[in-house]
């Protein structure tokens, strides 16, 4: 099992450009979820999907918009890129596994608005 | 006030030492706690989880919980350079959504 993968892991934008995060998990999780990580910050969440087809606001949803493609993956998109937007997101997946039910996470996407 | 409070640090300790590592927090309708390990450039994964008050062990780990007091604990005994990370403490009401300590970051010195 390759678990929650992100792609991109790394990526550059101007202001005001666009771009879509990929994540997928092969844990056949219901919930899955976009944070970001900033310094003195902790996780942030962002966005969150309980089950296919239904997303809500996390905590700091401004300047994004996601997707619940299907059960394995949900995208986070940024319509126009802000500096304030820089940081490292990443996405996590809860279910079960290995008998714990709580929120297992992917590599991360860091992002860098110029 | 944040819902959950972590002391930054950093924290540097020698090899063999047993570290402390402490949050607390606000919302008495948290139960569910979990420690995550996260090491430089990777994603949190999770260390220990535990729902209630008391003790849980895993090997070198413990995670401590005192609902009354809304405090709790993580303890590395015998701690290793191998152990060099951030860790995050990490709890919820229900299990859907987590509510995240700012994160603690620890160095062992060989």
């Amino acid at each position: 099992n390759a678990g929650v993968t992100q792609t991109p892991k790394f990526q550059v934008l101007k202001t005001g450009q666009s771009m879509t995060l990929q994540c997928a998990q092969d844990m056949n999780h219901n919930s899955m979820y976009w944070y970001r990580q900033d310094p003195g910050m902790g996780l942030r969440l962002i966005y969150y999907s309980a089950s296919e087809g239904t997303t809500d606001k996390g905590e700091v949803p401004n300047g994004y918009n996601v997707s619940r493609l299907n059960k394995r993956e949900f995208s986070l998109r940024l319509e126009s890129a802000a500096p304030s937007q820089t940081s490292v997101y990443f996405c996590a997946s809860r279910g079960l596994y290995g008998g714990t039910d709580t929120q297992y996470f992917g590599p991360g996407t860091r992002l860098t608005v110029l | 006030q944040k819902e959950v409070e972590q002391d930054p640090g950093p924290l540097s300790v020698p090899e063999g030492a047993i570290v402390s590592l402490n949050c607390t927090y606000s919302n008495s309708a948290f139960q569910y706690f979990m420690w995550y390990r996260q090491y430089s450039r990777k994603g949190p994964e999770l260390l220990m989880y535990t729902y209630s008050s008391g003790n849980k062990e895993d090997g070198r780990f413990t995670a401590q919980v005192d609902k009354s007091s809304k405090y709790i604990s993580l303890f590395i005994r015998d701690s290793q350079p191998s152990d060099s990370a951030t860790y995050l403490c990490a709890m919820s009401v229900g299990n859907e959504k987590l509510t995240f300590g700012t994160g603690t970051r620890l160095t062992i010195i060989p």
